[in-house]
């Protein structure tokens, strides 16, 4: 219940590709799903998050879609440059909460080729 | 940009040591959490402390483990007798009370 799926475990991509990555959750009480970035060596860096009121967010190049029904989101990068290259996790948590723990996926690298 | 900060960035020590990592959030967040990852798996919660006091804990966090804001500034994890397993980056994070948390570099830990 307390799961996040997330799918691929790799990718490769071109530059000027779209990279697509999916999450999957299983608990219906989570209401925050973010997306991190993290390079190696550093820390999980917030890259883009939604709450379940809307069905797509974007910032820049980044784009969530969130499909409520089917417990699902995706991350979007448009047009991938090689300093896209980098882990990401999606996560999901309950808010309001006094925790708010992150609960996340297991993370997919991302390589993007010049 | 204010940003978590944490100490040492390695730290090796035997199997039983006690450790002790330490973290400085951002001076008006609220809630601080420490998480783990093993090296090539994913970031797991480890513990949250919200006004003084472990507002949840995972199944990770046994009685080895603890946690302390021993002033307005730091916030620490100790972990009593460290384990072979015990050895991955921790890392601490902090959030006011809106919804982002901020990770810190981490710290990794070998435990020999």
């Amino acid at each position: 219940q307390q799961q996040v799926k997330q799918s691929p475990q790799s990718l490769i991509v071109q530059k000027g590709g779209i990279s697509i990555i999916n999450c999957a959750y299983e608990n219906t009480a989570f209401d925050y799903f973010p997306w991190y970035q993290q390079f190696p060596g550093k820390g999980p860096a917030l890259l883009i998050a939604i709450r379940p009121d809307v069905s797509e967010k974007k910032e820049g190049r980044f784009t969530i879609s969130f499909n409520k029904s089917a417990k699902q989101f995706s991350l979007h990068i448009m047009d991938s440059q090689p300093g896209d290259s980098a882990t990401y996790f999606c996560a999901a948590s309950k808010y309001p909460s006094n925790t708010g723990k992150l609960i996340f996926g297991q993370g997919t690298t991302l390589q993007v080729k010049p | 940009e204010p940003e978590v900060t944490q100490t040492p960035s390695h730290q090796v020590t035997q199997m039983g040591q006690e450790v002790i990592l330490r973290c400085v959030p951002i001076s008006n967040h609220l809630y601080f959490y420490w998480y783990r990852q093993i090296l090539g798996q994913k970031v797991e919660f480890l513990v949250s402390f919200y006004n003084n006091e472990i507002s949840e804990k995972s199944e990770i966090f046994d009685d080895q483990f603890s946690v302390e804001r021993p002033d307005g500034s730091n916030f620490t994890l100790k972990i009593r007798s460290t384990k072979l397993e015990d050895s991955a980056m921790y890392f601490c994070a902090s959030r006011a009370g809106q919804l982002t948390q901020y990770f810190g570099p981490g710290t990794r830990l070998t435990v020999l």
